[in-house]
């Protein structure tokens, strides 16, 4: 069957630190892999989508950025992490429908 | 351009009753897909359900049921006899097919926050 799995679940990290969150999938291959964010309170917004090893596309400018070193593992890092980059992200693959992971609570201080 | 509009940001009902949860889309595409999704307090998205847009038939699961209609860009969700469990936050989303077939990218409404009191 096919799974997702997030890591970590929680993080604190303070202002100006890095960021490694890392998502792997299982039962799949050549998966669509995306990571999305979820502002305190708003929907969901997509920062990230791949569609093979080592292509990534942005959909909006931040402060982070995605990479695929493996055909089933999505890495989101940051050299450099604001305040505002505090939220929910959640990794998903596609098939016939969307799966999503158990999402990462970041929260900057 | 693709959008998804909830426009009940909260809803309050009392358990048993029905309630009905919008959700308005515009886009361009001619093919393409709807979902529900649950929030619970936990965090991690719920699939609840996948229309494609060459489907309309309405869908009943279990107390769940959903009305797609294509002419007004619509596709509501109602909970009948509303349970606290069902206490969540419901997300409405649209994609297109993608490049190779797949469900592509998901465009989220902002979200509807169900409360159910007992």
């Amino acid at each position: 069957s096919q799974t997702i799995h997030q890591w970590p679940a929680t993080l604190v990290q303070p202002v100006g630190s890095p960021l490694s969150l890392e998502c792997t999938v299982e039962g799949t291959s050549n998966p669509n892999l995306y990571w999305y964010r979820q502002a305190a309170g708003r929907g969901l917004q997509l920062l990230f989508y791949s569609v093979g090893i080592g292509q990534i596309s942005s959909e909006v400018p931040q402060n982070l950025s995605a990479s695929r070193p493996q055909d089933r593992q999505f890495i989101l890092s940051s050299k450099k992490l604001l305040l505002s980059d505090s939220g929910f992200y959640l990794c998903a693959f596609s098939g016939t429908e969307a799966f999503f992971g158990q999402g990462t609570r970041l929260t900057v201080v | 351009a693709q959008k998804v509009t909830q426009a009940q940001t909260e809803i309050s009902v009392v358990e048993k009753e029905d309630v009905t949860l919008d959700c308005v889309y515009e886009t361009r595409d001619t093919t393409y897909y709807l979902f529900w999704y649950k929030q619970p307090p936990s965090g991690e998205l719920v699939f609840l359900i996948r229309r494609n847009s060459f489907d309309e038939q309405n869908e009943i699961s279990g107390r769940y049921s959903w009305n797609f209609q294509k002419s007004t860009s619509s596709f509501n969700f109602t909970i009948t006899a509303s349970q606290v469990v069902d206490s969540a936050v419901y997300f409405c989303a649209l994609s297109g097919l993608g490049g190779s077939g797949n469900t592509g990218k998901l465009i989220f409404g902002q979200g509807t926050t169900l409360q159910v009191k007992p």
